[in-house]
């Protein structure tokens, strides 16, 4: 079985300071993984993903995250911070060995950011 | 604009009663999804369908039905058998290929009364 923790339901970090959301999977193989970010109210927006190319990703809005395969890890980092960062964001992970795209989520960082 | 639609926005049914959900999406995806969502559990996978007329169990799938009838539309029942039934209800859809995304819609809020 597959699963995806994220620790820390709720994340502050001061504007212009560096945002880290830690991110761990397991799984016996090795997985496709995604970030996705959520505003008040509304649906997900992927912010990057990884599926076996490079270890670093880089995607929207600043974010980038590294796959680690030796810490089964896909932490998700931005240099600066800005207001706009401030919603919940969710890690999960797919396995494509069963030929879908079925994903397992992580329970989400809500993230404040403090002016 | 290509995406995904879901309706209503708010959804207030009283205690007892089926209300369904609605989904549509214009993307010409295979698979489409439901989750449920709670604060503080993340998404939990309701039911999915991989290609039309077929559908498999989520994790969460008591007191919940659907349909697959058509490509763009999967609709799901919460039905009076769901114990809690009050959370907001997000619906996906994404290629058949292996690695592509999940692109969500906006959401459905059920409050049951």
């Amino acid at each position: 079985a597959q699963s995806v923790t994220q620790l820390g339901s709720h994340v502050s970090v001061s504007e212009g300071a560096l945002v880290l959301l830690r991110c761990n999977y397991s799984s016996s193989v090795p997985p496709y993984l995604f970030w996705y970010v959520q505003y008040p109210n509304q649906g997900l927006q992927l912010l990057l993903k990884y599926t076996s190319a490079a270890t670093l990703v880089k995607g929207i809005n600043g974010f980038e995250a590294e796959f680690k395969k030796s810490e089964t890890s896909f932490h998700l980092t931005k240099p600066s911070a800005h207001m706009s960062d401030a919603a919940e964001y969710f890690c999960a992970v797919s396995r494509p060995f069963y030929g879908n795209n079925r994903l397992a989520f992580g329970k989400g960082n809500q993230v404040v950011v403090i002016p | 604009d290509g995406g995904i639609t879901q309706s209503p926005k708010y959804l207030f049914r009283k205690e007892g009663q089926n209300v369904t959900l609605s989904c549509e999406q214009n993307l010409n995806h295979d698979a489409m999804y439901w989750y449920r969502q709670d604060p503080g559990q993340g998404l939990r996978l309701i039911y999915y369908s991989q290609i039309v007329n077929d559908f498999q169990k989520g994790d969460i799938a008591e007191g919940y039905s659907v349909s697959r009838e058509k490509k763009e539309s999967f609709p799901l029942t919460v039905t009076s058998a769901q114990k809690n039934p009050t959370a907001f209800y997000l619906c996906a859809s994404s290629p058949s290929g292996l690695g592509g995304e999940q692109f969500f819609g906006p959401g459905t809020r059920l409050t049951v009364l």
